[in-house]
């Protein structure tokens, strides 16, 4: 159970090229999805958080008109590098929280997609 | 700024050995922590979530939580090969509406045969 699938795993563009990433959540309902990005040999950092049906929430220096996010359904959010350049190259990862009942209010984990490396030429 | 800090390593075991893996955070409010494994070049993986303190055992590896010391650990018993990865332990902000999740920077492991 708690499948995440994020699509595409690799994308190789020009710069100034769009590029949308997809996260869905198979098997579960997911009211928060989260975007991070990893450089080489670096933790994850979250870009933003992705609640179903409304706008996001972006982290400080995380630009919202470069990096466009939509959560139109419980199960899938997009995240769309507009207008790439080569220092977005990075790993782009998105993670899903379900909508069970926490147990003793505590937070119920993240899963993650596998990832997707995005090369700006 | 809330911090999550590991040693990045790399810890360097023999295979059969016990891995020792440790975090502390800076929130002492946070009641929820998780511990990820991620090979290179792939996303993480969750291998154990603990809410209390003392210890939590799952197969080969258990989790042990100290609030008062802001601490969390992860063992890993009878350490292989395909245990080599770097480990990155999570902890949930406190009084955050999103659940959101701070990770250390990540100890590699490295299980030599």
């Amino acid at each position: 159970g708690a499948v995440v699938s994020q699509h595409p795993s690799w994308v190789i563009c020009k710069s100034g090229t769009s590029v949308k990433i997809e996260c869905r959540s198979l098997d579960f309902q997911a009211t928060t999805m989260f975007w991070y990005r990893q450089f080489p040999k670096q933790s994850l950092m979250l870009m933003a958080t992705s609640n179903e049906g409304s706008k996001a929430t972006y982290e400080q220096g995380v630009e919202k008109d470069k990096f466009l996010i939509n959560h139109a359904s419980l199960t899938l959010s997009t995240l769309t590098v507009t207008s790439a350049h080569p220092e977005d190259s990075s790993f782009y990862i998105c993670s899903a929280r379900g909508t069970q009942l926490e147990i003793a209010g505590m937070n119920q984990p993240q899963h993650f997609g596998d990832g997707t490396r995005l090369s700006i030429l | 700024q809330k911090e999550v800090e590991q040693n990045s390593g790399p810890l360097s075991v023999p295979e059969g050995a016990i891995a020792s893996l440790n975090c502390t955070y800076s929130d002492r409010g946070s009641q929820s922590f998780f511990w990820y494994r991620q090979y290179s070049g792939k996303s993480p993986e969750l291998i154990m979530f603990i809410y209390s303190n003392g210890d939590k055992e799952d197969g080969r590896f258990t989790a042990q939580l100290n609030k008062a010391s802001q601490y969390v650990s992860l063992l890993i018993r009878d350490s292989q090969p395909s245990d080599s990865a770097t480990y990155l332990c999570a902890v949930k902000e406190a009084n955050t509406g999103f659940q959101k999740l701070v990770f250390g920077t990540g100890t590699r492991l490295l299980v030599s045969p």
